[in-house]
């Protein structure tokens, strides 16, 4: 069955310093999404992605937050200047339509 | 200001028996409600969606309602089993939200043989 990827499985970042996540998308995906979730908190939207633009975004989602589908297969969320409270499980999804989001097993930024 | 809850205290029960959970929103009218599971450090997994103008929905042991008037809805997972422990969170679109999910804080459920 066909399966959201997420690269690495865990990043380690220094305050101030850039990461970029990265995803790999159901194949016949068209819509894609970010959301994070803190240590014992709840899911957050962070952005959703169609047709290579942003169709909605949250609050969370400052200009420190980018996010990019460089090719046909990869979709990437971009922090610039990492803080704190930017540790949490950042989690892409996708979808074929506007329905059932398909979920990645995620990636555990920790920041320093 | 829009809330979606769910029991945040685990849930208890004996293999074999019904699990139901519940998920309570207010101030929002949903197109359609998701259920998913999370086991600890893992990405959501998507059990059902379920539309506004449906009732209930079925899949082998599971079942979802949808009451928009309570606005609740209700999870049940028949026949219960230990590999059933996890967390299960529910999820809303909003019928002016584009296709953002909401989720609540989810309900740990443990399923004891």
């Amino acid at each position: 069955e066909p399966e959201v990827t997420q690269t690495p499985s865990h990043q380690v970042t220094q305050m101030g310093q850039e990461v970029i996540l990265r995803c790999v998308p159901i194949s016949n995906h068209l819509y894609f999404y970010w959301y994070r979730q803190i240590l014992g908190q709840k899911v957050e939207f962070l952005v959703s992605f169609y047709n290579n633009e942003i169709s909605e975004k949250s609050e969370i989602f400052d200009d420190q937050f980018s996010v990019e589908r460089p090719d046909g297969s990869n979709f990437t969320l971009k922090i610039r200047s990492t803080k704190l409270e930017d540790s949490a499980m950042y989690f892409c999804a996708s979808s074929e339509d506007t329905d059932t989001q398909y979920f990645g097993p995620g990636t555990r930024l920790t920041v320093l | 200001s829009q809330k979606i809850e769910q029991n945040s205290e685990a849930l208890n029960i004996q293999e074999g028996k019904t699990a139901t959970l519940t998920c309570n929103y207010t101030n929002y009218s949903p197109a359609y409600l998701q259920w998913y599971r999370q086991d600890p450090g893992r990405g959501p997994v998507f059990l059902l969606l379920i539309r506004e103008n449906e009732k209930e929905k079925r899949k082998e042991r599971l079942k979802v309602t949808f009451d928009t008037t309570l606005k609740q809805s209700l999870f049940h997972i028949t026949a219960s089993q230990p590999a059933d422990s996890a967390t299960y969170l529910c999820a809303l679109v909003g019928d002016n939200a584009g296709n953002m999910l909401t989720f609540g804080g989810g309900t740990r459920l443990m399923v004891k043989p």
